[in-house]
């Protein structure tokens, strides 16, 4: 079974917005990390925010991390175009294990 | 720095037959992962070597994948035979070591089509 589940699953927003995407996970985690897909750059790691972490910034993402209720955060700000992609939560449950991905549509 | 390189980019086969696909990843990185990735949702690991090792291979159905690493540096995967529910994106990841803070490095995929 999946470790993470994002909601929502599809997300449509206007260029310069904030875009937010949730995940949940099921067993306790050391980390856990954010991938973005698109067709253009394949899946590439965005930022990894570790168990004793509440938050994390780089450039214009946020993350944050609830432990208690096994649930994170991924925050876009000035949401652009070039944001559009599917965004994955992943954490090691053993092994990094993905959720279904929120697909992010950003529109100029 | 070169970054994970796979071949074919995309495959398209008939049921029952085989196929193989080739994966080299960045220089110097001891640790590659096999995924596949069904339309619509996200990767599942089939297959992690640590060098030439298998570290986990507990999602690959071993009836008919399998795969190798025998000089530690690159990989193939290979289905024999095919199903229709194979057709997928197979998706190699490298990363340094196997710790799970690394961050993997993906290659572009091998879009599989089973007919």
């Amino acid at each position: 079974s999946q470790q993470g589940e994002e909601d929502p699953q599809a997300l449509s927003i206007q260029e310069g917005e904030n875009a937010t995407m949730n995940c949940s996970y099921k067993t306790s985690i050391n980390n856990l990390q954010w991938y973005r897909q698109n067709s253009g750059r394949g899946l590439v790691h965005l930022i990894l925010i570790r168990s004793n972490e509440r938050e994390k910034h780089s450039g214009r993402l946020r993350v944050t991390l609830d432990t208690s209720k096994k649930s994170s955060s991924l925050l876009i700000t000035a949401s652009r175009a070039a944001d559009t992609a599917s965004y994955f939560c992943a954490s090691p449950g053993g092994k990094l294990i993905f959720g279904q991905g929120t697909e992010l549509s950003v529109k100029p | 720095e070169a970054g994970v390189a796979q071949s074919p980019r995309y495959k398209i086969i008939e049921k029952r037959q085989s196929v193989a696909f080739w994966c080299n990843p960045i220089s110097g990185h001891a640790t590659l992962y096999w995924y596949q990735q069904i339309l619509g949702q996200g990767p599942k690991l089939l297959i992690q070597f640590q060098n030439n090792g298998v570290v986990d291979d507990s999602q690959l159905p071993k009836d008919r994948f399998s795969a190798e690493r025998l000089k530690g540096v690159d990989s193939t995967l290979k289905i024999q035979p095919a199903k229709l529910e194979d057709s997928a994106v197979y998706l190699c990841a490298s990363s340094y070591s196997g710790r799970l803070d690394n961050e993997q490095f993906f290659g572009p995929g091998t879009r599989l089509t089973v007919l």
